[in-house]
């Protein structure tokens, strides 16, 4: 069965150092993988989409993932947090039915 | 903004009342779902429509009810609702339903007292 996990339900980080929010993936074939950011009171807006063209995908407002078949992740970064990137992210997976299976969740906090 | 419209974005509703919840797109999609969104809980896919036909109805109880009149419009009727349903309902819309990025209002925050 297609399944995200993220590693971690809470990530702080201060502005201006690199964000890494961890995903990893379970599926029998060649996902679609995704992530999306939920800031509060707002609906969920996507950030990045892969779909097995490059591996590294460059998505809105500076963040990127990197799919790595040999390790199941698709991991989200950005090289320099902003106050603004406080909020909620998930990482999902593509079904073969065409609909999503969201993960848990990754909490980002930006000290000032 | 996304192209989804929810309303309302609050409901405050008692376990005997009816009411329902709006959500409206004009992307040209022809898939729309409703999601529930509980505190510390992943999101859970209700219901999925696609060409204004049901797909999918995960195990939702009847006492909520959707309706899909026509592609761009989807409804959410509610009735007799419990308190632990008090959660963010999401609507999404996509353009089909193979492995197309969904679009997301901006939720409807219920409250059952």
């Amino acid at each position: 069965a297609q399944s995200v996990t993220q590693l971690d339900s809470h990530v702080s980080v201060s502005e201006g150092t690199p964000v890494l929010l961890r995903c990893n993936y379970s599926s029998s074939y060649s996902p679609s993988l995704f992530w999306y950011v939920q800031h509060p009171n707002k609906g969920l807006q996507l950030l990045l989409k892969y779909t097995s063209a490059a591996t590294l995908v460059k998505g809105i407002n500076g963040f990127e993932a990197e799919f790595k078949k040999s390790e199941t992740s698709f991991h989200l970064t950005k090289p320099s947090a902003h106050m603004s990137d406080a909020a909620e992210y998930f990482c999902v997976v593509g079904l073969m039915g065409g609909d999503m299976r969201f993960g848990a969740g990754t909490r980002l906090t930006v000290k000032p | 903004e996304t192209g989804v419209t929810q309303t309302p974005r609050h409901l405050v509703m008692g376990m005997t009342n009816k009411k329902s919840l709006k959500c409206e797109q004009h992307l040209g999609h022809n898939a729309m779902y409703w999601y529930k969104q509980s505190a510390k809980k992943p999101l859970e896919l209700m219901f999925v429509y696609s060409l204004e036909e049901r797909v999918e109805n995960n195990s939702v109880p009847s006492r909520f009810s959707p309706e899909c009149p026509n592609s761009s419009h989807l409804f959410l009727h509610l009735h007799t609702l419990q308190p632990e349903d008090s959660a963010l309902y999401l609507c999404a819309s996509s353009l089909g339903r193979a492995n197309t990025e969904a679009f997301f209002g901006q939720g409807t925050r219920l409250t059952v007292v």
